[in-house]
C-alpha cells in the first residue's frame, strides 16, 4: 500500500494557461473523489467517481474544469484558461469502501 | 444541506493539557462523522470516524470523540497535548455511503512548551 499520489505536488502557471494534474489512487480503490482547498478554509469537493465513472460533480467545477478517470484507475483534473481564483491545494482521495477516503498530499498550484 | 461548524479557528494549549476541538454539524439524517488532521503541505490523515454503534470512538495518537445525537456534536478530545499534535484539524460530514464529505473550516491547534 502506496497511498495516494499526486503529481506535480507544486505548479506555478500564467494566467490563461491549461494545466492537467494526476492522481494515482491506492490500489483496488474503486472510489476516487478531487477536492479543492484554498488558504485557510477546509477542502471543497469537486467531483467524485466510481470506477470509470463520474457520478457526482459540484457547482464548484465550471465548465472549464474537466475530470476523468478512463480506465477506472488513475484520474486527470484539468484546468482551461486558468484564473488567478484557480490558485489552491488540489486534494485527491480514493476509497475501498463507502466510508473512510484517504488523501494524497495534494498539488499545489499557483496562477500568476 | 449538510453544515459543519468549528468553534475557534486556532486553539492553543500547553504540552500535556487536555486537547478540545469542537464540531457541530447539521444533517436532516444521522450522519457519518470524521476528524482529519492535516500536518503542513501535506494531505489529510484519518484520525477517527463515527459510523454506527458506539458514540465514544478512539482514533489514533490517543484522540478520541463522542458523537453526541442531541447536541449535534462529535467534538474532538486528547487528555495530554503533545508537541507533535500542532496541526490543522477538520471535522468533516457525510450524509450516506458513497456521499461527498462536507468539511468544516478548520481548527489550527498550537501547543506551547
Amino acid at each position: 500500500d502506496t497511498g495516494v499520489s499526486q503529481n506535480p505536488r507544486h505548479k506555478i502557471t500564467k494566467r490563461g494557461q491549461n494545466v492537467t494534474f494526476r492522481c494515482d489512487p491506492i490500489s483496488e480503490h474503486n472510489r476516487l473523489y478531487w477536492y479543492r482547498q484554498t488558504l485557510g478554509q477546509g477542502p471543497e469537493f469537486l467531483t467524485y467517481f466510481q470506477n470509470e465513472a463520474q457520478l457526482e460533480k459540484s457547482r464548484l467545477l465550471s465548465d472549464r474544469f474537466s475530470a476523468e478517470r478512463p480506465k477506472g484507475s488513475f484520474s486527470t483534473l484539468e484546468i482551461q484558461r486558468t484564473e488567478q481564483g484557480d490558485s489552491a491545494m488540489y486534494l485527491c482521495a480514493s476509497s475501498p469502501t463507502e466510508e473512510t477516503q484517504y488523501f494524497g498530499p495534494g498539488t499545489r498550484l499557483l496562477v500568476l | 444541506a449538510q453544515s459543519v461548524t468549528q468553534l475557534g479557528s486556532h486553539v492553543s494549549v500547553s504540552e500535556g493539557a487536555l486537547v478540545l476541538l469542537r464540531c457541530n454539524y447539521s444533517s436532516s439524517v444521522p450522519p457519518y462523522l470524521f476528524w482529519y488532521v492535516q500536518y503542513p503541505n501535506q494531505g489529510l490523515q484519518l484520525l477517527l470516524k463515527y459510523t454506527t454503534g458506539a458514540t465514544l470512538v478512539k482514533g489514533i495518537n490517543g484522540f478520541e470523540a463522542e458523537f453526541k445525537k442531541s447536541e449535534t456534536s462529535f467534538h474532538l478530545t486528547k487528555p495530554s497535548a503533545h508537541m507533535s499534535d500542532a496541526a490543522e484539524y477538520f471535522c468533516a460530514v457525510s450524509r450516506n455511503y458513497g456521499q461527498n464529505f462536507v468539511f468544516g473550516p478548520g481548527t489550527r491547534l498550537s501547543v506551547l512548551p
